[in-house]
């Protein structure tokens, strides 16, 4: 089936640093999805990409969708303690149901 | 606008027993997604409903798992003769599109 490869796997930064995570895929995408889920929580949608090579921003982190659509990053400047958490990126290939990837664990170190 | 409820939050279960979860989606959305999560993993697709219709299951288990969402009251998801291997965190999403999905606090099943 359809899946979604995320790297890496585990990031340790300190804090102010700056943290990016990939997500691939070995088809196109119809749109990607990025998610946070806190230690013990729940996963929280961040944002939807749709377009190729779009690339949209909310305050500290910024989203790319890849030109062949098949890839996506998500980058935060800076990073601070309540940045923590796994980050999840999730793709739809036409009427498919959402696909996670394994996700990224962030740790920040004061 | 209350977020997505799910409950119980933890529930405890014999192996053997069933294990009854349940969903009230966001007010204004009418299509649940139900995903389990193991530890250190992503979230796996189970099934997709809308009122009283499944969308697909095809993430779920053949036998011992079903799920339900009647025209009135929460989304269901029942685990028949609960097995070790059925602990884990159970997740409940509502989307008012079928596209971006908000998440419920989860049920932490462990099988005993």
């Amino acid at each position: 089936g359809q899946q979604v490869m995320q790297i890496p796997q585990y990031q340790h930064v300190q804090e102010g640093e700056d943290f990016t995570t990939y997500c691939n895929s070995s088809t196109t995408l119809s749109n990607i999805q990025w998610y946070k889920q806190r230690p013990g929580g729940h996963p929280v949608f961040l944002i939807q990409l749709v377009k190729s090579g779009e690339v949209k921003k909310q305050k500290r982190l910024t989203f790319q969708f890849g030109e062949a659509k098949k890839n996506s990053s998500l980058h935060i400047t800076a990073t601070q303690t309540t940045d923590v958490g796994t980050y999840f990126c999730a793709g739809h290939w036409g009427n498919t149901p959402l696909v996670f990837g394994k996700g990224t664990r962030l740790s920040v170190i004061a | 606008n209350a977020g997505v409820m799910q409950n119980p939050r933890h529930l405890v279960r014999r192996r053997g027993q069933e294990a009854r979860l349940r969903c009230s989606p966001m007010k204004g959305h009418s299509h649940v997604y139900w995903y389990r999560q193991l530890p250190e993993e992503g979230l796996k697709f189970m099934v997709y409903l809308q009122k009283e219709n499944i969308i697909d299951e095809s993430g779920m288990p053949k036998e011992r798992f079903s799920a339900e969402f009647p025209k009135e009251g929460p989304s269901i998801l029942r685990i028949q003769q609960v097995v070790r291997g059925d602990s884990a965190a159970y997740f409940c999403a509502s989307s008012p599109t079928a596209y971006e999905q908000y998440f419920g606090p989860g049920t932490r099943l462990t099988v005993t």
